[in-house]
């Protein structure tokens, strides 16, 4: 079986930095996915991580730590645009992906 | 990156009809596909992965008679919803993955009247 753990809701203020974590029970893996979608839309990829420790694109970072089962996304410099629900999905070796239940991150002004 | 197109993005139906999305890998060859459905602020439930010219292998609790899966080619994957009712009312979203990415159709948001 599989487990995933994320906060429901998170609320930040433009330009803050947020974090949000995963965490995860998944019987193989192989890395940790962090998708974004908006509402009404489709989600896109965000960041894979296979190693342990942080990758960082742009605004966005991720990070994983494989003995903790532990990895969350790190987003600065806030803007109204990163209000979207986040979705982390581990890796099993299935093409599929399972997502967690997701968090909804609002921006406020 | 990868594009995959889905049709139609919104769909009202009668309860009883039947209905039919289109997911296409459009710039990619995709011998398998993703069906996932979404009810409102809640996260995407895989239904079944979708395997070119072979059957469609469900999720546990998805009925396979219900929701009729059809991959006939590298680029073409399609979902029926049959006898739609209104609990059937959800954004139905398509994905094949590319590497270590999945990319996602636009969605299709059915409403069964």
């Amino acid at each position: 079986g599989q487990s995933l753990e994320q906060p429901s809701e998170v609320t930040a203020v433009e330009g803050a930095i947020v974090q949000i974590n995963c965490t995860y029970q998944t019987s193989g893996f192989y890395g940790l996915s962090w998708y974004q979608q908006h509402d009404g839309g489709a989600p896109t990829f965000l960041s894979y991580n296979a190693l342990d420790g942080l990758e960082e694109t742009g605004r966005f970072s991720s990070f994983l730590s494989r003995s903790d089962s532990y990895g969350y996304l790190l987003l600065q410099e806030l803007q109204m645009k990163d209000s979207a629900s986040y979705f982390c999905a581990p890796d099993t070796g299935r093409r599929a992906l399972t997502f967690g239940s997701g968090t909804r991150l609002q921006v406020q002004p | 990156g990868a594009v995959v197109s889905q049709h139609p993005s919104r769909v009202i139906c009668k309860s009883g009809t039947s209905v039919k999305i289109e997911c296409r890998s459009l710039d990619f060859q995709a011998t398998t596909m993703f069906w996932y459905r979404q009810f409102p602020k809640q996260s995407l439930m895989l239904m079944a992965t979708s395997n070119e010219g072979s059957k469609a292998t469900y999720e546990q609790g998805v009925e396979k008679d219900k929701f009729l899966i059809n991959h006939a080619s590298l680029t073409l994957s399609t979902l029926t919803v049959t006898s739609a009712h209104p609990e059937d009312s959800s954004f139905y979203i398509c994905s094949a993955r590319a590497g270590e990415k999945l990319f996602f159709g636009s969605g299709t948001q059915l409403s069964v009247l």
